[in-house]
Formats: C-alpha cells, sequence, structure tokens
C-alpha cells in the first residue's frame, strides 16, 4: 500500500527557513515523479515543484530561487527546503506522486502547515 | 497554461447529473486530470488523461474531452460526492490547476 507522510511544518518568521519531509513506503521514491503542491487557507491548489525519476527538478516560477526539491533514496524520503520565506507562502504543502498512471498526482499525503507570520 | 473552470460553485440536489467544464488556455492534448477534495483533506485522483477512471473510482464519474475543452460528469450525486473538484494540465511545466467547483446541497 502506498503511504505519504509529510512532516516539518510550523509557525515560522519573514525570511526564515523550513524544511518539510515526506516519508514514502509501498514504492521507491527514487523511481517516481514526486512533487510538492501547497493550497493558502480557503484556497485553490498550487504546484510547487517535482523531481523526475531522473533526478531533474522544476519550480513555480513564485517559488523558483528559494525552494530545493531532493530526495534521500536511503530513506526513501522527499524534501523541500524553503528558504525566504514570505506570507504568501503561508499554506498546507501536500506530497503527491504519480505511481502508474500518466498523472503526476496519483496518490497524496495528508499535506503538513506552514504558517509564515512575525 | 491557465486552466478555467466553471461554474466556481453548483447548488445541486441528491441524484443529481452534474457536469463540470475546465478549459485550457492552449491545447494540452489529453493530459489532464481531475481531483476531489472535501474539507480538511488532501485532494485524491479520480481522473487522469482525460477520461480514464483510477482505480477504485466508481463508474458514476466520467471524464471527457481533449485539446483544450474538458468537462467532468457525475452522474446521481449521493452526499458523499458533495466536495470540491479541481481540474489540472500536466503537459507542459508549470503544471496548472483550475480554481475549482464547490459543490453544495440544494
Amino acid at each position: 500500500e502506498v503511504q505519504l507522510v509529510e512532516s516539518g511544518g510550523g509557525l515560522i518568521q519573514p525570511g526564515g527557513s523550513l524544511t518539510l519531509s515526506c516519508a514514502a513506503s509501498g514504492f521507491s521514491a527514487s523511481r517516481n515523479y514526486m512533487s510538492w503542491v501547497r493550497q493558502a487557507p480557503g484556497k485553490g491548489l498550487e504546484w510547487v515543484s517535482v523531481i523526475d525519476s531522473g533526478g531533474s527538478t522544476y519550480y513555480a516560477d513564485s517559488v523558483k530561487g528559494r525552494f530545493t526539491i531532493s530526495r534521500d533514496i536511503s530513506k526513501n524520503t522527499l524534501y523541500l527546503e524553503m528558504n525566504s520565506l514570505r506570507a504568501e507562502d503561508t499554506a498546507t504543502y501536500y506530497c503527491a506522486v504519480n505511481m502508474v498512471t500518466t498523472s503526476p498526482f496519483d496518490e497524496w499525503g495528508q499535506g503538513t502547515l506552514v504558517t509564515v507570520s512575525p | 497554461i491557465q486552466m478555467t473552470q466553471s461554474p466556481s460553485s453548483l447548488s445541486v440536489s441528491v441524484g443529481d447529473r452534474v457536469t463540470i467544464t475546465c478549459r485550457a488556455s492552449r491545447g494540452i492534448s489529453n493530459y489532464l486530470a481531475w481531483f476531489q477534495q472535501k474539507p480538511g483533506k488532501a485532494p485524491k485522483s479520480l481522473i487522469y488523461g482525460a477520461s480514464s477512471l483510477q482505480s477504485g473510482v466508481p463508474s458514476k464519474f466520467s471524464g471527457s474531452g481533449s485539446g483544450t475543452d474538458f468537462t467532468l460528469t457525475i452522474s446521481s450525486l449521493q452526499p458523499e460526492d458533495f466536495a470540491t473538484y479541481y481540474c489540472q494540465q500536466y503537459n507542459s511545466y508549470p503544471y496548472t490547476f483550475g480554481q475549482g467547483t464547490k459543490l453544495e446541497i440544494k
């Protein structure tokens, strides 16, 4: 059974840094496209970043240069390092994985809330 | 690529049939997915490739379209179907979502 468990969210001041983790089980994080998607309170879904099976990474313009996606194969875990955080980065962050279909978001974690506030 | 869903909200009754539309600002072939999200929960994948049903999703959900115009149809709405639905294109980066369609009970 595929399972994704995010952690690392919390309250952080503007300009600060935070690293989110997504522990994967039931599949190999190294072989699948894995993404971060966020949702500001009361708003819609926004794709943030993806790492593909070859290790290439892509980012939304809103986070490019500030966020870094990576994975640790030995821990089967996806990460999102977030720097220079802004109030508009406040959101629930979900990790999602492509499994057997063409969609990049076949399975989702439960999310972790990041609040950027003084 | 901008994704525009309509309507933004819909008041419907149990047993109704509902159609939600999604338009892409340029052609995306069939690289279109639909998601259902209930309050406080993670999104759930319903459809990929514009018309293919995810494993375990009931057949009352169906999708169609190609290019720029897509639809999600839900037949015979049940109480558990009242949620917000999102379309999303994965033809090219940055991946983008529609703004969502909220189904409410009439």
